[in-house]
């Protein structure tokens, strides 16, 4: 089972550079997320999705947008990268909503660094 | 807002000890609590979860107690082995989606 999917692995922009970090789950979830890990602080979420079509904002959303075309994919869109989204990005899915009531899954995550 | 405060690390240990790793919360209602583990250059998974007070969660020999009264849930093995070296991380479920809300996590070095 691939479970769920981020490419790339690994990703080096320079400031002002935009890119789209993919997210792909086979497991049929409604509902999944992006959140960056940085150190010291653990992962914040930045935008989650409750089903196709639906997005909504995280504790910190801005410089990154998202869309929920179809119930497998949920790519993250940096617009203009800069070197505070220097993170490692973490895409999670989870059936019938929220966390709170299945497990969530998580992708490997993609070390992003904006130089 | 609702929130995780646990241990910081790092935390050292020789294999075969006592682990026990703090974590506390704070919330509006009644969140589920769980702890997720990180193994090296891994996503995190799911290591046990607890949805109401008073239930223990449990999986791999790790155990954790959702005490309402100290709003707690930390995290505890009887006896660590090399392979448990992770980061660990303590969250709730807060908000009208029930979003996770995770601690810093705290990386756990076991010593042979």
């Amino acid at each position: 089972n691939a479970g769920v999917t981020q490419t790339p692995k690994f990703q080096v922009l320079k400031t002002g550079q935009s890119m789209t970090l993919q997210c792909a789950q086979d497991m049929n979830h409604e509902y999944m997320s992006w959140y960056r890990q940085d150190p010291g602080m653990g992962l914040r979420l930045i935008h989650y999705s409750v089903g196709a079509g639906i997005t909504d904002q995280g504790e910190v959303p801005n410089g990154y947008n998202v869309s929920r075309s179809t119930t497998e994919d949920f790519p993250l869109r940096l617009l203009s990268a800069a070197p505070s989204q220097t993170s490692v990005y973490f895409c999670a899915s989870s059936y019938s909503g929220a966390p709170a009531r299945t497990e969530a899954f998580f992708g490997q995550g993609t070390r992003l660094t904006v130089v | 807002g609702d929130s995780v405060t646990q241990m910081e690390g790092p935390v050292t240990l020789s294999e075969e000890a006592f682990l026990t790793i703090n974590c506390t919360y704070t919330a509006t209602g009644y969140p589920s609590l769980f702890w997720y583990v990180q193994y090296p250059g891994e996503g995190l998974q799911l290591l046990l979860k607890a949805t109401k007070a008073d239930d223990k969660g449990s999986n791999k020999g790790f155990e954790a107690t959702y005490r309402k009264e100290t709003t707690s849930f930390h995290l505890e093995k009887g006896s660590v082995q090399v392979s448990d070296s992770a980061v660990y991380f303590c969250a709730l479920s807060g908000g009208s989606q029930g979003n996770l809300i995770f601690g810093k996590g705290t990386k756990l070095s076991v010593k042979p």
